[in-house]
């Protein structure tokens, strides 16, 4: 069965500290991996995810197979980067996407 | 262009009442799904549709129904209201994933008490 771990509920960081939100995962075969982030009364939206290999508003996620992870960090961070943030894996053979439970990131000024 | 649009925002129910949440989409997406957010819980789905006809169970479907007659309209059914389900619930499109991204709506809260 396909699995999405985020082990930490709450993350505070100073500002221009760097951030790193873990996340693993268990699939038996090719998953595709996202992050979503869900900033104060917005819409939850795309981060970004592996096969993009970009860097968005300064955050890079590697998809690491033999560890089963795709920890999203960001070298400094800022204040707009308080949100929620969700990591979430799509696998080969079907057409769902699933979520983890989100760490709440908290900059802290 | 509006995306995903969910009705009613806010809904509070009475144990054993049934309504219907509404999901529209305007971009034609072929795939369609139902997530429930819970504290420290996170994102669970629902349902999901993969095109008009077609759809699937998620990881927790009971107390919940779907029908999807058409492209455009996901709507979630829900029988028998429990506490249980009271939660925010968030409707959500894409082409399929290998394509595309998914869209949200605004979230639909509801309450049952």
């Amino acid at each position: 069965a396909q699995r999405v771990t985020q082990p930490e509920k709450l993350l505070s960081v100073f500002k221009g500290a760097p951030v790193e939100l873990k996340c693993n995962y268990s699939y038996s075969g090719s998953p595709e991996l996202f992050w979503y982030v869900q900033y104060s009364r917005q819409r939850l939206q795309l981060l970004l995810r592996h096969i993009s290999r970009e860097s968005i508003k300064g955050f890079t996620a590697d998809l690491n197979k033999g560890e089963t992870s795709f920890h999203l960090k960001k070298p400094f961070a800022q204040e707009e980067d308080s949100a929620m943030y969700y990591c979430a894996l799509s696998g080969d053979r079907d057409d769902k996407i699933i979520f983890g439970k989100g760490t709440r990131l908290h900059i802290l000024p | 262009n509006a995306g995903v649009t969910q009705t009613p925002k806010f809904r509070i129910l009475k144990i054993g009442q049934s309504m219907t949440l509404q999901c529209a989409q305007d971009m034609n997406h072929n795939y369609m799904y139902w997530y429930r957010q819970d504290p420290g819980m996170g994102l669970k789905l629902i349902y999901y549709s993969v095109g008009a006809g077609i759809t699937d169970k998620g990881e927790v479907p009971n107390g919940y129904n779907v029908s999807r007659s058409t492209t455009e309209y996901f709507p979630l059914r829900l029988e028998l209201a429990a506490p249980s389900q009271t939660s925010v619930y968030f409707c959500a499109s894409s082409y399929p994933l290998g394509a595309g991204e998914l869209f949200f709506g605004e979230g639909s809260r509801l309450t049952v008490l």
